[in-house]
């Protein structure tokens, strides 16, 4: 079975600084994907960034990108210039690719992330 | 585009009451959805997933009897929490995937938040 760990229950940062969330996870799958998604106070889940496992380059989105290390089954996330607007909670999830039809995620604990201005 | 909603955003109800959350993809096709649990401060759990016109796949540990599932059209599927207990009380997401998108594409509703009195 598949597993995403999030070490972090709560991190903050101030503005304009940089933060790295972390996240592991655990499987037998060489194929797959990772994902971050964010859910601020509103509670609408949005999509951060996703990583599938076959490319080697990290992905990025603005300020958001990632350090995905396959090796050691590791999918961090780092936000650069950190924003009021980042304050949300933060979720690492996988999704075997064999799954990609069914759609099933893994969701990690979550951290809750807070941009102090 | 790609936007969910779902309603109501929040319900009060009796003990044994019955409540029906309704998921809804408001500007495309979703050929499957999926519905999850979140409890305070914790992860989301994917309880079901259903597609247009066939039977609900639930996870393992998840009453079907308990949370029926209803995807009747290509743009709703909604979940019934029958004779609620105040253990159900709860925030239920649903997600949904767009037809002719794989499934690692999932657009996420605002959520319900379920409080069985």
């Amino acid at each position: 079975a598949q597993t995403v760990t999030q070490s972090q229950p709560e991190m903050s940062v101030q503005e304009a600084e940089t933060v790295t969330l972390s996240c592991t996870y655990d499987t037998s799958e060489n194929n797959y994907y990772l994902f971050w998604y964010k859910q601020p106070p509103s509670r609408q889940m949005i999509l951060v960034i996703r990583q599938e496992a076959y490319k080697q380059q990290n992905a990025t989105e603005n300020r958001f990108s990632v350090n995905f290390q396959k090796a050691a089954k590791s999918f961090s996330l780092k936000i650069s210039d950190s924003q009021l607007g980042d304050t949300a909670m933060y979720f690492c999830a996988f999704m075997k690719q064999t799954d990609s039809n069914t759609g099933k995620l893994i969701f990690g604990q979550g951290t809750t992330l807070q941009v102090k201005p | 585009g790609a936007v969910v909603s779902q309603h109501p955003s929040w319900v009060i109800c009796k003990s044994g009451t019955s409540v029906k959350i309704e998921c809804r993809s408001l500007d495309f096709q979703a050929t499957t959805m999926f519905w999850y649990r979140q409890f305070p401060k914790q992860s989301l759990m994917l309880m079901a997933t259903s597609n247009e016109g066939s039977k609900a796949t639930y996870e393992q540990g998840v009453e079907k009897d308990k949370f029926l599932i209803n995807h009747a059209s290509l743009t709703l599927s909604t979940l019934t929490v029958t004779s609620a207990h105040p253990e159900d009380s709860s925030f239920y997401i649903c997600s949904a995937r767009r037809a002719g998108q794989g499934a690692k594409t999932q657009y996420f509703g605002p959520g319900t938040r379920l409080l069985v009195l």
